[in-house]
């Protein structure tokens, strides 16, 4: 049982260019979240998804497009990264259907994301 | 939405006692989490709580005053583990979590 993974671990981009960062957890959770997070500003939700085929806006969607096409796996897509998009880059998962202390999200090892 | 508010550091001694308070406002309430993170690292679910009142897990226990919207996290017996960073998270009525920018705590020997 691996949890929550993530995929890249870190990556280097340079400004304008695009890539996927990878979520997937096998714990068959209903739920799935991205957050950022940077210094001194904790963790801000980018978009997340109450169920396969389905996503919705957080708090920082801009710059950002997420699908989630299978109920596993969450993708967040960078089209045209920019300098402000440098961070650390969380995917967390619950099952969202008992709404009691074990509805804590579970976190993945995060993605940090350098752009030049 | 919600507006949270934690301290940034706190240093305390190993074997001391470290109490980190949150406050929130909060748009529609439906829990209160905290979380360590240690540097690098994910962060890892440590309380929950929903009703007023203490909860007591070994070492760390967590309270909540809903009226006050006040929450803290008490560690007890200080060891150089703790050394991290506490998150403080309210949880919506559609399950979001919103994050304090967390609690950075160093314990020196």
């Amino acid at each position: 049982n691996a949890g929550v993974t993530q995929t890249p671990k870190f990556r280097v981009l340079k400004t304008g260019q695009s890539m996927t960062l990878l979520c997937a957890q096998d714990m068959n959770h209903e739920y799935m979240y991205w957050y950022r997070q940077d210094p001194g500003m904790g963790l801000r939700l980018i978009h997340y998804s109450v169920g396969e085929g389905t996503t919705a806006k957080g708090e920082v969607p801009d710059g950002y497009n997420v699908s989630r096409l299978k109920k596993q796996n969450f993708l967040l897509g960078l089209e045209s990264a920019a300098p402000s998009q440098t961070s650390v880059y969380f995917c967390a998962s619950n099952s969202g259907t008992s709404g009691g202390a074990y509805e804590t999200q579970y976190f993945g090892p995060g993605t940090r994301l350098l752009v030049l | 939405g919600q507006n949270i508010d934690q301290p940034t550091e706190m240093t305390a001694t190993e074997g001391a006692i470290v109490q980190i308070n949150c406050t929130y406002q909060t748009s529609g309430f439906n829990g209160l989490f905290w979380y360590q993170q240690h540097a690098g690292e994910a962060p890892t679910f440590l309380s929950y709580n929903v009703l007023d009142g203490l909860e007591e897990k070994g070492r760390f226990s967590s309270f909540l005053s809903r009226s006050k919207g006040y929450s803290y996290l008490l560690l007890k017996e200080l060891q150089m583990k703790d050394s991290a960073s506490y998150l403080c998270a309210v949880r919506d009525l559609q399950y979001k979590l919103s994050f304090g920018a967390g609690t950075t705590v160093t314990v020196r020997a």
